[in-house]
């Protein structure tokens, strides 16, 4: 069974500009959970959405918005990028609430 | 409000010692606590998790960990330590009960040294 797969795996975007990332949750999965992991941290949590709402926000600005499609599939956008954005975007997917999560291998967002 | 501190940002052992790997965690809930590994250019792979009950948990790759809630600490553990379990390792906790924003440490990173 495929993963949970994220797209693009790399991206470079220049300041000010926005950005989407995809993610598909693995088959049957039917939460979705974002992170940014910047280089040396350990990830921090964005949103989670389960059954298409959002279940949960962290502390990030409202430059930061997701969603999540009858297909389950997600996708995070970021407006009005800064440089301190660079960092890898971390996609997790679960059965359901408080079930274990299950990471693709992430974007790699690099700001010029 | 939840929080892990994992001590030492990098731990180096020699190939077939132990490896440990400490993690402290601060929840104002019961927590389900969790070790993931992560290999350089992919995500996070769960190594093992605590919800309820047994307090000592065993994982994937021979890890495993005890839960002390006396000392508010999930420490991992594995006897003898292999040359591809050099990676980075990171702690989380989550609230019990369903909601999953999870909090995760810095992460240590391992060297296992031949």
């Amino acid at each position: 069974d495929a993963g949970v797969t994220q797209s693009p795996t790399h991206l470079i975007k220049t300041r000010g500009q926005h950005v989407t990332l995809r993610c598909s949750p693995i088959s049957g999965h039917k939460s979705v959970s974002w992170y940014q992991q910047v280089l040396g941290q350990g990830p921090q949590f964005i949103f989670q959405y389960y059954e298409k709402e959002e279940r949960g926000r962290g502390n990030f600005p409202d430059r930061f918005s997701a969603r999540q499609f009858p297909n389950y599939s997600s996708e995070l956008n970021v407006n009005a990028l800064l440089l301190g954005d660079s960092a890898l975007y971390l996609c997790a997917s679960s059965l359901a609430l408080g079930q274990p999560q299950h990471f693709g291998d992430g974007t790699r967002l690099s700001i010029l | 409000a939840q929080s892990v501190t994992q001590l030492g940002s990098h731990v180096s052992v020699s190939e077939g010692a132990l490896v440990l790997l400490r993690c402290n965690y601060s929840s104002s809930v019961p927590p389900y606590l969790f070790w993931y590994v992560q290999y350089p250019n992919q995500g996070l792979q769960l190594l093992l998790k605590y919800t309820t009950g047994a307090t000592l948990v065993k994982g994937i790759n021979g890890f495993e960990a005890e839960f002390k809630k006396s000392e508010t600490s999930f420490h991992l553990t594995k006897p003898s330590a292999h040359m591809s379990d050099a990676a980075e390792y990171f702690c989380a906790v989550s609230p019990s009960g369903g909601y999953q924003k999870v909090t995760f440490g810095t992460g240590t990173k391992l060297q296992v040294i031949p």
